[in-house]
């Protein structure tokens, strides 16, 4: 079955640590996506890439760093300037090409823990 | 700017009893719209979606949606509603240029039995 998947699925951070979240698609879509989901916040997107080797921020991409070296892989890192990175996180994807009638697909997301 | 607003951060109902939930959105033209559900711990499922044409919806697991123009809404509805429907579920359309999508703040639905 095609889909998004997202590891680990919990994850556990030390004070001025780096970590790498994991975001895989076998949908062969163009475009992904990181989200930030916080309690009673929504989502908050944190950076999208339309195409491999090319991405942009989103509202919250400080703090955060992303690549896009393969098409169906978008890993996000969470640097030890992100003061507060406990939150849930989660990647998406969608098959867009320009055309905005395409919805997203969702992985089953990331908990991010600070220890 | 353009956005999607959801008036109701809590919603509760009772089971069987039917369910409405709204949407609004600042467009100046007939965006694309987009209804997901969230379970706890879990990722967006997509439960429907309107482009243009026919503006009564029919989704998945029962749900359908109205989009009413003259009102800039899409509001969800389910005649009777089932313990498991209980989460929480956002509104979206794509951003003004399409490259992202716009989600509104999400309503959490509870069931009483």
């Amino acid at each position: 079955d095609g889909g998004i998947t997202q590891s680990p699925k919990y994850l556990f951070r030390k004070e001025g640590q780096n970590v790498t979240l994991s975001c895989e698609q076998n949908l062969n879509h163009d475009a992904m996506y990181w989200y930030r989901q916080d309690p009673g916040q929504g989502l908050r997107l944190i950076y999208y890439s339309q195409i491999v080797n090319d991405f942009q921020k989103g509202d919250i991409a400080e703090g955060y760093s992303v690549s896009r070296e393969k098409k169906e892989s978008f890993p996000l890192t969470v640097t030890s300037a992100q003061k507060n990175p406990t939150a849930f996180y989660l990647c998406a994807s969608s098959n867009q090409k320009g055309r905005s009638n395409q919805p997203q697909h969702f992985g089953d997301g990331t908990r991010l823990s600070i220890l | 700017a353009q956005s999607v607003t959801q008036p109701d951060i809590h919603i509760t109902v009772s089971e069987g009893a039917s369910l409405e939930l709204r949407c609004n959105y600042s467009y100046g033209a007939t965006p694309y719209l987009f209804w997901y559900v969230q379970s706890p711990g879990q990722g967006l499922q997509l439960l429907l979606k309107y482009f243009s044409g026919d503006t009564l919806v029919q989704g998945i697991k029962g749900f359908e949606a109205e989009f009413k123009r003259s009102q800039s809404s899409f509001n969800l509805r389910k005649p009777s509603v089932h313990w498991s429907d209980a989460a929480e579920y956002f509104c979206a359309a794509p951003a003004p240029y399409g490259q992202n999508f716009v989600f509104g703040p999400g309503t959490r639905l509870s069931v009483l039995p």
